[in-house]
């Protein structure tokens, strides 16, 4: 299986760019999608084939990547955006999530 | 609006069976593919299965094939997971997904019921 890595978690202050990272264990193409969760409620589509913005997501979350390193930015960070974010891949077989990296606001 | 509902969670004995619903709305539930993904408790996200938008295609994770069947009636716009043979490795909130490859391509879910919770614990 294809195995997704994002770092654990990240802390960062209102106003400030993250950078989440995800990295694949081999090639995904473009086929690399993030979600939005956050406590007690379902994922949320964010970013769909690397770098497509899901419409009603804001303009300040941005995908980009390709083969198997990805990135998600948030440009500027709010206070709403505090949850978790999963990438996923949909190139191979069976289709794979990473761990998940908590976002926290300072 | 588009809603995904799931029902039929609770709990259940190792070995027994137990079949989710999801109830779909606001949208024309036959022109779209679906999907189960679960979460265990306090961790990630994993694919369960996926079921094509005429129920003619199934496809599965290796963990739950043979234990698991997607299926769908479409004229009561319904998706279901039959879980049979239950481990507690199994034990997550389910929730159903909806998948429309023509508008975001393979495999992107993009509306998300709110879960049906799964124990299985004797």
């Amino acid at each position: 299986d294809t195995v997704l890595t994002q770092s654990p978690a990240l802390a960062v202050s209102p106003g400030e760019r993250v950078t989440i990272s995800c990295r694949a264990s081999e090639s995904v193409s473009t086929l690399m999608h993030w979600y939005q969760q956050k406590p007690g409620q379902q994922p949320k589509l964010l970013i769909y084939l690397a770098s497509n913005l899901e419409s009603g997501v804001p303009a300040r979350f941005s995908g980009s990547g390709s083969g198997t390193d990805f990135t998600l930015t948030i440009d500027p960070v709010e206070a709403d955006d505090t949850a978790t974010y999963y990438c996923q891949q949909s190139w191979n077989d069976p289709w794979t999530f990473g761990g998940g990296t908590k976002l926290e606001l300072k | 609006e588009v809603q995904l509902v799931e029902s039929g969670g609770g709990l259940v004995q190792p070995g027994r069976s137990m079949k989710l619903s999801c109830a779909a709305s606001g949208f024309t539930f036959n022109n779209y593919d679906m999907a189960w993904v679960c979460q265990a408790p306090k961790k990630g996200l994993e694919w369960v299965a996926t079921i094509s938008y005429d129920g003619s295609s199934t496809y599965y994770r290796d963990s739950v094939k043979g234990r698991f069947t997607i299926s769908r009636d479409n004229a009561k716009s319904t998706l279901y997971l039959q879980m049979d043979s239950l481990r507690s490795e199994d034990t997550a909130t389910y929730y159903c997904a909806r998948h429309s490859p023509e508008l975001y391509g393979e495999g992107v879910m993009d509306a998300w019921g709110q879960g049906a919770s799964v124990t299985v614990s004797s």
